[in-house]
């Protein structure tokens, strides 16, 4: 079992619906980083979050470290959204970041 | 300021050889980090410079080697390619480095293809 599991692998939506992609982790962790990646490879770190909410413009990223959950929600989605989105947790024990396996969005519109 | 640069940023090598790639933190940075991205694998924490000492190494053979230098460049060295080598290699750099996790900043990546 990965440490990070994101779902859904693949999310297809409509311009302007409101998206959920799920991150749920099996270790001890200090922070966990929403990142995006567009194609070509550039990597844009969205968040980093340790406890609670946190929001930037249409995005929204939450987490329960009681529950090992994250969560990240595009509100209002837009073509330009399409991108792999990547959980990843830091460990501070390990000192190295753990990836999910990314989630592909395409919003279509 | 700048961002993290990376160069190159494509590379084509034959099995066997050796690569050499090279990541600019942005100003101020003195934490590079150095990720392998493939297909099969996703992405993984190769290594970690901070002040020129490597503070933290990933799963990977002893092929994969990197340094800092005192102005925070840092390179990443592959020696006796495999074609299991053929990946994007990213690097990020941050502010500082720790046990409680600290905001990256990645380069644009090198597109390594080994044939």
């Amino acid at each position: 079992k990965n440490e990070v599991e994101q779902s859904p692998q693949n999310l297809t939506a409509q311009e302007g619906e409101f998206i959920t992609i799920n991150c749920s982790y099996s270790v001890g962790i200090s922070a966990l980083h929403w990142l995006q990646q567009h194609p070509g490879g550039g990597i844009v770190s969205l968040f980093m979050l340790s406890s609670g909410k946190k929001k930037h413009g249409r995005l929204i990223a939450t987490i329960n470290i009681q529950e090992k959950h994250s969560s990240l929600h595009i509100t209002a989605s837009h073509p330009r959204d399409s991108a792999v989105y990547i959980c990843a947790v830091f460990s501070g024990s390990a000192r190295q970041l753990t990836f999910g396996s990314g989630t592909q969005l395409t919003v279509l519109p | 300021k700048a961002g993290v640069t990376q160069t190159p940023r494509y590379l084509i090598k034959t099995r066997g050889q050796q690569v050499t790639l090279s990541c600019s933190p942005i100003s101020g940075h003195r934490s590079v980090s150095w990720y392998q991205q493939t297909p099969g694998q996703g992405l993984q924490f190769l290594f970690e410079y901070f002040s020129e000492t490597q503070r933290n190494k990933g799963n990977f053979p002893g092929r994969f080697s990197g340094r800092q230098f005192s102005n925070s460049r840092s390179e990443m060295n592959v020696s006796t390619l495999e074609l299991g080598d053929s990946a994007l290699y990213l690097c990020a750099s941050s502010l500082a480095t720790g046990t409680s996790g600290v905001e990256q900043y990645f380069g644009p990546g090198t597109r390594l293809t080994v044939t």
